[in-house]
Protein backbone atom coordinates (compact mmCIF):
# COMPACT_ATOMS: atom_id res chain seq x y z
CA UNK A 1 0.00 0.00 0.00
CA UNK A 2 1.27 3.72 -0.63
CA UNK A 3 2.15 5.37 2.27
CA UNK A 4 4.07 9.19 2.52
CA UNK A 5 6.17 9.64 5.58
CA UNK A 6 6.74 13.47 7.16
CA UNK A 7 9.67 14.57 8.25
CA UNK A 8 9.99 16.57 11.67
CA UNK A 9 6.21 16.56 14.12
CA UNK A 10 7.23 20.11 14.88
CA UNK A 11 8.85 22.60 12.73
CA UNK A 12 9.76 26.29 13.76
CA UNK A 13 10.63 28.85 11.85
CA UNK A 14 10.81 32.61 12.65
CA UNK A 15 8.77 35.47 10.19
CA UNK A 16 10.87 35.66 7.60
CA UNK A 17 12.40 32.85 7.03
CA UNK A 18 12.50 30.21 4.48
CA UNK A 19 9.69 27.13 5.28
CA UNK A 20 10.60 23.53 4.76
CA UNK A 21 8.29 20.94 5.47
CA UNK A 22 9.56 17.63 4.25
CA UNK A 23 7.12 14.38 2.73
CA UNK A 24 8.33 11.10 1.05
CA UNK A 25 6.12 9.09 -0.62
CA UNK A 26 6.40 4.95 -1.00
CA UNK A 27 5.09 3.91 -4.22
CA UNK A 28 6.31 1.53 -7.13
CA UNK A 29 4.53 4.56 -9.78
CA UNK A 30 3.86 8.27 -9.85
CA UNK A 31 0.84 8.44 -7.53
CA UNK A 32 -1.08 11.59 -6.93
CA UNK A 33 0.21 14.14 -4.36
CA UNK A 34 -0.83 16.74 -2.00
CA UNK A 35 -0.02 18.81 0.63
CA UNK A 36 -3.15 20.29 2.93
CA UNK A 37 -3.57 22.57 5.29
CA UNK A 38 -5.62 22.66 8.81
CA UNK A 39 -6.18 25.66 10.70
CA UNK A 40 -6.93 25.28 14.54
CA UNK A 41 -10.36 23.54 14.81
CA UNK A 42 -11.06 23.42 11.17
CA UNK A 43 -11.36 20.73 8.42
CA UNK A 44 -8.51 20.44 5.91
CA UNK A 45 -7.88 22.82 3.03
CA UNK A 46 -5.95 22.17 -0.22
CA UNK A 47 -2.86 23.93 -0.78
CA UNK A 48 -1.17 22.50 -3.54
CA UNK A 49 -1.39 18.91 -5.84
CA UNK A 50 0.81 16.91 -8.17
CA UNK A 51 -0.60 15.13 -10.93
CA UNK A 52 1.40 14.67 -14.12
CA UNK A 53 3.53 17.72 -15.85
CA UNK A 54 5.78 19.84 -14.62
CA UNK A 55 7.67 19.12 -11.53
CA UNK A 56 7.43 22.51 -9.76
CA UNK A 57 3.81 23.09 -8.46
CA UNK A 58 2.36 26.26 -7.09
CA UNK A 59 -0.09 26.72 -4.87
CA UNK A 60 -1.69 29.02 -2.83
CA UNK A 61 -0.20 31.25 -0.20
CA UNK A 62 2.70 31.16 -1.85
CA UNK A 63 3.85 27.93 -0.92
CA UNK A 64 5.42 25.62 -3.94
CA UNK A 65 6.43 22.00 -3.86
CA UNK A 66 8.75 20.14 -5.94
CA UNK A 67 8.05 16.09 -6.91
CA UNK A 68 11.54 14.57 -7.60
CA UNK A 69 10.86 10.80 -8.33
CA UNK A 70 14.98 10.34 -7.66
CA UNK A 71 14.31 10.82 -4.12
CA UNK A 72 10.73 9.60 -3.71
CA UNK A 73 10.08 12.97 -2.40
CA UNK A 74 7.29 15.82 -2.53
CA UNK A 75 8.55 18.98 -0.02
CA UNK A 76 6.95 22.03 0.85
CA UNK A 77 8.50 25.31 0.69
CA UNK A 78 7.82 28.84 1.18
CA UNK A 79 10.41 31.34 0.69
CA UNK A 80 9.26 33.62 3.68
CA UNK A 81 6.85 32.61 6.11
CA UNK A 82 4.32 34.66 7.91
CA UNK A 83 2.19 34.58 11.35
CA UNK A 84 -0.38 33.44 9.73
CA UNK A 85 1.14 30.15 8.18
CA UNK A 86 1.25 28.77 11.56
CA UNK A 87 -0.60 25.77 11.26
CA UNK A 88 -0.73 21.99 10.78
CA UNK A 89 0.25 20.21 7.11
CA UNK A 90 -0.21 17.41 6.02
CA UNK A 91 1.01 15.47 2.75
CA UNK A 92 -1.26 12.91 1.49
CA UNK A 93 -1.00 10.57 -1.66
CA UNK A 94 -3.61 8.84 -3.90
CA UNK A 95 -2.72 6.42 -5.64
CA UNK A 96 -4.48 5.96 -8.91
CA UNK A 97 -7.20 7.31 -11.12
CA UNK A 98 -9.82 4.60 -9.78
CA UNK A 99 -9.49 5.51 -6.23
CA UNK A 100 -10.60 8.72 -4.14
CA UNK A 101 -9.49 7.89 -0.31
CA UNK A 102 -6.41 9.59 0.56
CA UNK A 103 -3.58 8.70 2.68
CA UNK A 104 -2.14 11.34 4.86
CA UNK A 105 1.03 11.79 6.27
CA UNK A 106 1.51 12.13 10.45
CA UNK A 107 1.24 16.03 10.04
CA UNK A 108 3.92 18.67 10.31
CA UNK A 109 2.67 20.99 12.81
CA UNK A 110 4.41 24.75 12.22
CA UNK A 111 5.11 27.76 13.98
CA UNK A 112 6.06 30.91 13.09
CA UNK A 113 8.07 32.99 15.77
CA UNK A 114 7.74 36.73 15.61
CA UNK B 1 -20.43 27.49 -4.35
CA UNK B 2 -21.40 26.16 -0.98
CA UNK B 3 -18.88 24.30 0.26
CA UNK B 4 -18.89 20.94 2.30
CA UNK B 5 -21.23 21.30 5.24
CA UNK B 6 -21.12 18.73 8.09
CA UNK B 7 -23.36 19.08 11.16
CA UNK B 8 -23.09 19.26 14.02
CA UNK B 9 -19.94 20.37 14.83
CA UNK B 10 -19.98 19.51 18.00
CA UNK B 11 -21.32 16.10 19.85
CA UNK B 12 -21.00 15.01 23.92
CA UNK B 13 -22.01 11.08 23.75
CA UNK B 14 -21.87 8.59 26.80
CA UNK B 15 -20.49 5.46 25.94
CA UNK B 16 -22.46 2.95 24.77
CA UNK B 17 -24.60 5.40 22.55
CA UNK B 18 -24.66 5.39 19.09
CA UNK B 19 -24.35 8.62 17.19
CA UNK B 20 -24.98 9.95 13.35
CA UNK B 21 -23.08 12.48 11.85
CA UNK B 22 -24.38 14.49 8.40
CA UNK B 23 -22.29 15.53 5.39
CA UNK B 24 -23.95 17.81 2.60
CA UNK B 25 -21.51 17.47 -0.38
CA UNK B 26 -20.92 20.69 -2.55
CA UNK B 27 -23.65 21.42 -5.21
CA UNK B 28 -22.66 18.53 -8.04
CA UNK B 29 -20.23 15.85 -6.49
CA UNK B 30 -21.48 12.90 -6.11
CA UNK B 31 -18.84 11.29 -4.01
CA UNK B 32 -18.76 11.48 -0.27
CA UNK B 33 -15.56 10.26 2.26
CA UNK B 34 -15.73 9.42 5.54
CA UNK B 35 -12.09 10.36 7.56
CA UNK B 36 -11.43 10.04 11.45
CA UNK B 37 -8.79 12.20 12.94
CA UNK B 38 -7.18 11.30 16.01
CA UNK B 39 -4.25 12.44 17.75
CA UNK B 40 -2.86 8.96 18.18
CA UNK B 41 -3.70 7.70 15.02
CA UNK B 42 -3.72 10.83 12.45
CA UNK B 43 -6.21 11.13 9.46
CA UNK B 44 -7.59 7.72 8.45
CA UNK B 45 -9.99 6.97 5.50
CA UNK B 46 -13.06 5.62 7.11
CA UNK B 47 -15.03 4.82 3.98
CA UNK B 48 -16.22 6.47 0.68
CA UNK B 49 -20.36 6.74 -0.99
CA UNK B 50 -20.78 7.17 -4.37
CA UNK B 51 -23.92 7.14 -6.04
CA UNK B 52 -25.78 5.19 -3.09
CA UNK B 53 -23.40 3.03 -2.67
CA UNK B 54 -19.78 2.20 -0.99
CA UNK B 55 -17.29 1.96 -3.47
CA UNK B 56 -13.87 2.11 -0.51
CA UNK B 57 -13.96 0.95 2.65
CA UNK B 58 -10.91 1.75 5.50
CA UNK B 59 -10.07 -0.52 8.02
CA UNK B 60 -12.35 0.06 11.15
CA UNK B 61 -14.95 -1.74 12.78
CA UNK B 62 -18.17 -2.59 11.93
CA UNK B 63 -19.70 -0.48 14.60
CA UNK B 64 -18.73 2.54 11.64
CA UNK B 65 -21.02 2.39 8.74
CA UNK B 66 -22.39 5.03 6.58
CA UNK B 67 -24.85 5.66 4.04
CA UNK B 68 -25.62 8.20 0.83
CA UNK B 69 -28.63 9.62 0.09
CA UNK B 70 -30.24 10.34 -4.10
CA UNK B 71 -29.20 13.85 -3.60
CA UNK B 72 -25.55 12.60 -2.52
CA UNK B 73 -25.82 13.71 0.88
CA UNK B 74 -24.09 11.38 3.65
CA UNK B 75 -24.74 10.34 7.00
CA UNK B 76 -21.68 8.31 9.49
CA UNK B 77 -23.79 6.50 12.01
CA UNK B 78 -21.21 4.84 15.31
CA UNK B 79 -22.88 2.47 17.36
CA UNK B 80 -21.91 1.32 21.12
CA UNK B 81 -19.21 3.95 21.01
CA UNK B 82 -15.84 3.76 22.97
CA UNK B 83 -13.94 6.25 24.69
CA UNK B 84 -11.33 5.51 21.19
CA UNK B 85 -14.08 6.81 19.15
CA UNK B 86 -13.43 10.59 20.23
CA UNK B 87 -11.91 12.07 17.14
CA UNK B 88 -13.01 14.68 14.63
CA UNK B 89 -14.71 12.84 11.68
CA UNK B 90 -14.17 14.70 8.29
CA UNK B 91 -16.15 14.86 5.47
CA UNK B 92 -14.71 15.46 2.14
CA UNK B 93 -16.32 15.50 -1.34
CA UNK B 94 -15.29 15.30 -4.60
CA UNK B 95 -16.18 15.16 -8.80
CA UNK B 96 -15.79 13.09 -10.98
CA UNK B 97 -12.70 10.32 -11.20
CA UNK B 98 -9.89 11.45 -12.81
CA UNK B 99 -5.96 12.73 -12.85
CA UNK B 100 -7.21 15.91 -11.60
CA UNK B 101 -9.60 14.69 -8.51
CA UNK B 102 -9.50 16.71 -5.57
CA UNK B 103 -11.52 16.18 -2.15
CA UNK B 104 -13.13 19.04 -0.50
CA UNK B 105 -13.36 19.06 3.32
CA UNK B 106 -15.81 20.22 5.37
CA UNK B 107 -14.61 22.04 8.90
CA UNK B 108 -15.53 18.26 10.76
CA UNK B 109 -17.79 16.88 13.43
CA UNK B 110 -15.78 16.65 17.24
CA UNK B 111 -17.31 13.77 18.67
CA UNK B 112 -16.39 13.13 22.63
CA UNK B 113 -17.35 10.61 23.89
CA UNK B 114 -17.83 10.36 27.78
Amino acid sequence: AQSVTQLGSHVSVSEGALVLLRCNYSSSVPPYLFWYVQYPNQGLQLLLKYTTGATLVKGINGFEAEFKKSETSFHLTKPSAHMSDAAEYFCAVRPDTGRRALTFGSGTRLQVQP
Amino acid sequence: KAGVTQTPRYLIKTRGQQVTLSCSPISGHRSVSWYQQTPGQGLQFLFEYFSETQRNKGNFPGRFSGRQFSNSRSEMNVSTLELGDSALYLCASSGPLGENTEAFFGQGTRLTVV
